[in-house]
């Protein structure tokens, strides 16, 4: 069953305004991670948050988490047009047989220059 | 750089063929993972593979089976090819270091059965 929750599943900014995708979750976890994916490729990791982290930064992606709200939000600052994607959110729980990933359906963004 | 290569960017077959999806990586990962995509689905896990030899079912391994022969190589199979297994197939690898290991991705396999 998935657990990571994106929300808004699609959203259209211009160029140079920032972007917000907010992901919600059900149980504990380790951590929660951002990836993103172009248009039919795989996915690309951007960020890992761990559980006992509130806030994380890498370039122009700020990463904040909500533990006791079992939430997360991605924040793309001064977005250009190449940020056009597909961001998914993932939660990484303790498994019996090593972790493993549980992810959402992914919120859709679309940068117009 | 982390590699993980599948062996087909598209493939179409017919209903009923056996189909091979191949997966390798190239940076000794433990943990290997098949993964479907679906508009409106996200990713849901099919199977996953922690060693050699070695596999646990996902959330909808129902129509699948796995082959984790060697280390870098991890198979997905589709015994009997139904219409709706048509999908974006994708294959990760990470390593078991701690808590903290991200997934890597290949390019992902697009899987028409007519």
């Amino acid at each position: 069953s998935q657990q990571g929750e994106e929300d808004p599943q699609a959203l259209s900014i211009q160029e140079g305004e920032n972007a917000t995708m907010n992901c919600s979750y059900k149980t504990s976890i380790n951590n929660l991670q951002w990836y993103r994916q172009n248009s039919g490729r795989g996915l690309v990791h951007l960020i890992l948050i761990r559980s006992n982290e509130r806030e994380k930064h890498s370039g122009r992606l700020r990463v904040t988490l909500d533990t006791s709200k079992k939430s997360s939000s991605l924040l793309i600052t001064a977005s250009r047009a190449a940020d056009t994607a597909s961001y998914f959110c993932a939660t990484d729980a303790t498994q019996e047989y090593g972790n493993k990933l549980v992810f959402g359906a992914g919120t859709i963004l679309r940068v117009k220059s | 750089d982390v590699k993980v290569t599948q062996s087909s960017r598209y493939l179409v077959k017919r209903t009923g063929e056996k189909v091979f999806l191949e997966c390798v990586q190239d940076m000794d990962h433990e943990n290997m993972f098949w993964y479907r995509q679906d508009p409106g689905l996200g990713l849901r896990l099919i199977y996953f593979s922690y060693d050699v030899k070695m596999k646990e079912k996902g959330d909808i391994p129902e129509g699948y089976s796995v082959s984790r022969e060697k280390k870098e190589r991890f198979s997905l199979i589709l015994e009997s090819a139904s219409t709706n297994q048509t999908s974006m197939y994708l294959c990760a690898s990470r390593w078991t270091s701690g808590r903290m290991a991200t997934q890597y991705f290949g390019p992902g396999t697009r899987l028409t059965v007519l």
